[in-house]
């Protein structure tokens, strides 16, 4: 049973223009979620993060949108670079557990061309 | 500042035989988490160390163990390899396990299964 589904395996997007990455959960007790980067041969690397008491945070391009009611958060690029050409994944945890336990989507390949 | 470090980096086994993958952190982490990556399926957790000398199971730890040697190192252990665990691991630490903050991850091992 998959908690944090990424429906889209890959996206293409042109240099310049804005990339989405969305993402669906259907765990309620989920209440902070991430987005992670990973480039080959390479670990994830943190991009950023949201807590479930708001619906939006921003970072330079990157900003992330939670919908609480919907289940569901996005990940915006503006402008998309061909650097940002990566596997992108959301995870997911529950302050329930008392402790860090992330779950991770199956990420969405993201390819950025010039 | 290595960050997290894991080794080897690629191993070949053949079914049966026992291997031990280690990872380390120098950045005063308490935290400390063994993940796999299998095509499709995102990262699963295997097996957890909320701080130094505690270990717990995550989602996926049949097949193999853990021992939180320090609070710098944290190594998994195949005791009987199978096919089943030919994937991609990634060792991660995070500064205090609580519910906020993000995992730094290691760059990989890549182990094949005969």
């Amino acid at each position: 049973d998959q908690q944090v589904k990424q429906n889209s395996p890959s996206l293409s997007v042109q240099e310049g223009r804005i990339s989405i990455l969305n993402c669906d959960y259907t765990n309620s007790m989920f209440d902070y979620f991430l987005w992670y980067k990973k480039y080959p041969a390479e670990g994830p690397t943190f991009l950023i993060s949201i807590s479930s008491i708001k619906d939006k945070n921003e970072d330079g391009r990157f900003t992330v949108f939670l919908n609480k009611s919907a289940k569901h958060l996005s990940l915006h690029i503006v402008p998309s670079q061909p650097g940002d050409s990566a596997v992108y994944f959301c995870a997911a945890s529950a302050k329930r557990t008392g402790f860090q336990k992330l779950v991770f989507g199956t990420g969405t390949r993201l390819l950025v061309s010039p | 500042n290595a960050g997290v470090t894991q080794t080897p980096k690629f191993q070949v086994l053949k079914t049966g035989q026992s291997m031990t993958l280690q990872c380390a952190q120098d950045m005063n982490h308490n935290s400390m988490y063994w993940y796999r990556q299998d095509p499709g399926m995102g990262l699963r957790l295997i097996y957890y160390s909320a701080s130094e000398g505690t270990t717990d199971k995550g989602e996926v730890p049949n097949g193999y163990n853990v021992s939180r040697l320090n609070k710098r190192e944290f190594s998994l252990r195949l005791e009987s390899a199978a096919p089943s665990q030919t994937s991609v691991y990634f060792c991660a630490s995070c500064l205090a396990g609580g519910l906020e903050g993000e995992q730094f991850f290691g760059p990989g091992t890549r182990l094949t299964v005969l």
